[in-house]
């Protein structure tokens, strides 16, 4: 069955500071992964995907994709207070089917003004 | 344009009792996902249609189940009710997810099982 390993958190960072959160996942065929942001008492919201080895940017986000050691991050630079949120791993199924996402239990992340 | 609709946002049930949740996707939407979501076990997939038909179902009883109809629109269903089915219940829609990653959660609707 497949896992995604998130640490739970809280992680507390100042803003202007670079927050990274990390995951991990069992299988080793997974072809895409996301990052989702869930604000508390809302619906998760798509940020980021990849599907490469290395490093992908979207403004302040920067994922990265390491399928050998199974390990996906997220940076968020210049962390702002309004990135106070749930971040959430997911990988898709193995068959391609992006709607089938395994997800992990999420990282609090708080962003201190 | 309108985003992804659920109803009801709250629902209270006691134990044995069946619910019918309804979600509405994006407009032009065909594909409909159902997550149920609680803070132990976080975001589990439930099931996902696609024009009518149900393409994938992830490891739930078979006291949940599902439907979608000929526009879109998508019920779930869960029988005979445990107290451990309190939960989030967020229904996501995309295009298709084939060609289009990305899913669109509604505001989800929030069960609770006295």
């Amino acid at each position: 069955q497949k896992e995604v390993e998130q640490n739970s958190g809280p992680l507390s960072v100042p803003e202007g500071a670079i927050a990274s959160l990390n995951c991990t996942y069992s299988d080793r065929v997974s072809q895409s992964f996301f990052w989702y942001r869930q604000y508390s008492g809302k619906s998760p919201e798509l940020i980021m995907s990849i599907y490469s080895n290395g490093d992908k940017e979207d403004g302040r986000f920067t994922a990265q994709l390491n399928k050998a050691s199974q390990y996906v991050s997220l940076l968020i630079r210049d962390s702002q207070p309004s990135d106070s949120a749930t971040y959430l791993c997911a990988e898709g199924d193995s068959g391609g089917s992006n709607y089938k996402l395994t997800f992990g239990k999420g990282t609090l992340l708080t962003v201190n003004p | 344009k309108a985003g992804v609709t659920q109803t009801p946002r709250y629902l209270i049930k006691t134990r044995g009792q069946q619910v019918t949740l309804s979600c509405s996707p994006i407009s032009g939407h065909r594909s409909v996902s159902w997550y149920q979501q609680t803070p132990g076990q976080g975001l589990q997939f439930l099931f996902e249609y696609f024009s009518e038909t149900q393409r994938n179902k992830g490891n739930f009883p078979g006291r949940f189940s599902g439907r979608q109809f000929s526009n879109s629109r998508s019920e779930m269903n869960v029988s005979t009710l445990e107290l451990g089915d309190s939960a989030l219940y967020l229904c996501a829609s995309s295009l298709d997810p084939g060609v289009d990653e990305k899913l669109f959660f509604g505001s989800g609707t929030q069960l609770s099982v006295l």
